[in-house]
C-alpha cells in the first residue's frame, strides 16, 4: 500500500522567513513519481513539481526548492523568503500503480500561514 | 489555453438526492480522474478514465459512478446522497495515465480543476 505522511499540520511564519515542509512516503514500487501541489482557499490544486523516483537531483525554481532523498523516503519542500501569497495548504502526493493504472496518494496536507 | 474546467462550482443537495458533476480536461488530454476531498484531509481517488474506459476505481460505494465521453469530458454521478458525501470533488486531467513502464516509462503532469463544492443537508 502507498502512504504519504506530512507530519506538520500547520506552520506559521513571518514574511521573509524560510520554511520547509516535510514529506515522507512509503511504496513498494520501484518506479514512482512524487508531486507537490498548492491549494489556495479557492480549492484548485496548483501543480508545483513532479519528480521521478530515478532522479534524485534536487531542484530549485525561484524561491522554491525540493530535496528528494530516496534513502530516507523523503521529498521535502522549502520556500525561501516566504511571502504572504504563499499562504495555502500544501500537499505532497505519490503516484502508484494498481493493476495497470496509476493514482495519486496524498498526504493530509500542511497549512502554511505567512503573516506580514 | 483553458485549464481543467469543472461545473457546477458550488451546489447544495438534500440527503437521498442525486448529483451530477462535470469536468472538461485540458485540450489534448485523454485521461480524467476524480478525487474526493473532505474538510481537513487530502484528496482521495474515486475513478480514473482513459480513452473512455474505466481504468480504475477507488474504495467508494456503488452509489458513485462516472463516465467519459468521446470528447474526453467526464461526469461523476452520486446517488442517494449522504451527509458524509459533502466534500470538494476534484477532477484531474493528464495526457496519459502514468504507466508501469519502468525507468523509461512515460509519466506526465496531472492538472486539477478548481473543484465542485458539494454540500449535503
Amino acid at each position: 500500500a502507498q502512504k504519504v505522511t506530512q507530519a506538520q499540520t500547520e506552520i506559521s511564519v513571518v514574511e521573509k522567513e524560510d520554511v520547509t515542509l516535510d514529506c515522507v512516503y512509503e511504496t513498494r514500487d520501484t518506479t514512482y513519481y512524487l508531486f507537490w501541489y498548492k491549494q489556495p482557499p479557492s480549492g484548485e490544486l496548483v501543480f508545483l513539481i513532479r519528480r521521478n523516483s530515478f532522479d534524485e537531483q534536487n531542484e530549485i525554481s525561484g524561491r522554491y526548492s525540493w530535496n528528494f532523498q530516496k534513502s530516507t523516503s523523503s521529498f521535502n519542500f522549502t520556500i525561501t523568503a516566504s511571502q504572504v501569497v504563499d499562504s495555502a495548504v500544501y500537499f505532497c502526493a505519490l503516484s502508484g500503480r494498481n493493476s495497470g493504472y496509476s493514482t495519486l496518494t496524498f498526504g493530509k496536507g500542511t497549512m502554511l500561514l505567512v503573516s506580514p | 489555453d483553458a485549464g481543467v474546467t469543472q461545473s457546477p462550482t458550488h451546489l447544495i443537495k438534500t440527503r437521498g438526492q442525486q448529483v451530477t458533476l462535470r469536468c472538461s480536461p485540458i485540450s489534448g488530454h485523454k485521461s480524467v480522474s476524480w478525487y474526493q476531498q473532505v474538510l481537513g484531509q487530502g484528496p482521495q481517488f474515486i475513478f480514473q478514465y482513459y480513452e473512455k474506459e474505466e481504468r480504475g476505481r477507488g474504495n467508494f460505494p456503488d452509489r458513485f459512478s462516472a463516465r467519459q465521453f468521446p470528447n474526453y469530458s467526464s461526469e461523476l454521478n452520486v446517488n442517494a446522497l449522504l451527509l458524509g458525501d459533502s466534500a470538494l470533488y476534484l477532477c484531474a486531467s493528464s495526457a496519459d495515465p502514468l504507466t508501469s513502464g519502468g525507468p523509461g516509462g512515460s509519466g506526465n503532469t496531472i492538472y486539477f480543476g478548481e473543484g465542485s463544492w458539494l454540500t449535503v443537508v
